[in-house]
């Protein structure tokens, strides 16, 4: 049972423009929603992060936006540089078991220069 | 500050060996979390510990798997009997707090069973 779903498993965006990565959830218990990035052969490392109490988070390039009742959230990244080529992971949480992520399938981003 | 540390980097085990993983944590976190990313997969939680008690290991399967967090010492998480399954890679997360997904990852464990 997929609760974390990623449904893009790649993403060609072309350098300055912008890259949307796309997550849906099914647990409506969820309310905390991150996302990572991953190089190969390295661990995921923190991007930015969401509460459900918010529908939008920003930091720098990134923002993230969250539409609770659709149950969908999405990675915005503007402009895209080429280092921004990686694996994106969204990842989820609740309160009661705050502990531990519940993690999507990924999307592969590859940013042509 | 080094950051989270797992060694070995790779492992390469026969089936019916045991593998033993190793995470030290980030200097001043004292909660370690381990999960297992399968082949074209998302990383999945496997068990929680904090020193010398685990919190919450729903995400173990129920044979062959062990962790510990001893109170000196890195956390070990151990599988006894490899079969090719167990083949992933193995990431440990620490963190200074529980909750809030405050996690920095270590670079894993790629475990290959031959």
């Amino acid at each position: 049972d997929q609760q974390v779903k990623q449904n893009s498993p790649s993403l060609s965006v072309q350098e300055g423009r912008i890259s949307i990565l796309n997550c849906d959830y099914t647990n409506s218990m969820f309310d905390y929603f991150l996302w990572y990035k991953k190089y190969p052969a390295e661990g995921p490392t923190f991007l930015i992060s969401i509460s459900s109490i918010k529908d939008k988070n920003e930091d720098g390039r990134f923002t993230v936006f969250l539409n609770k009742s659709a149950k969908h959230l999405s990675l915005h990244i503007v402009p895209s540089q080429p280092g921004d080529s990686a694996v994106y992971f969204c990842a989820a949480s609740d309160s009661q078991g705050a502990q531990k992520l519940v993690f999507g399938q990924g999307t592969r981003l590859t940013i042509n220069p | 500050n080094a950051g989270v540390m797992q060694n070995p980097r790779h492992l390469v085990r026969r089936r019916g060996q045991e593998a033993r993983l190793r995470c030290s944590p980030m200097k001043g976190h004292s909660h370690v979390y381990w999960y297992r990313q399968l082949p074209e997969e998302g990383l999945k939680f496997m068990v929680y510990l904090q020193k010398e008690n685990i919190i919450d290991e729903s995400g173990m399967p129920k044979e062959r798997f062990s962790a510990e967090f001893p109170k000196e010492g890195p956390s070990i998480l151990r599988i006894q009997q490899v079969v090719r399954g167990d083949s992933a890679a193995y990431f440990c997360a620490s963190s200074p707090f529980g909750g809030w997904g405050g996690y920095t990852f270590g670079s894993g464990t790629r475990l290959t069973v031959v």
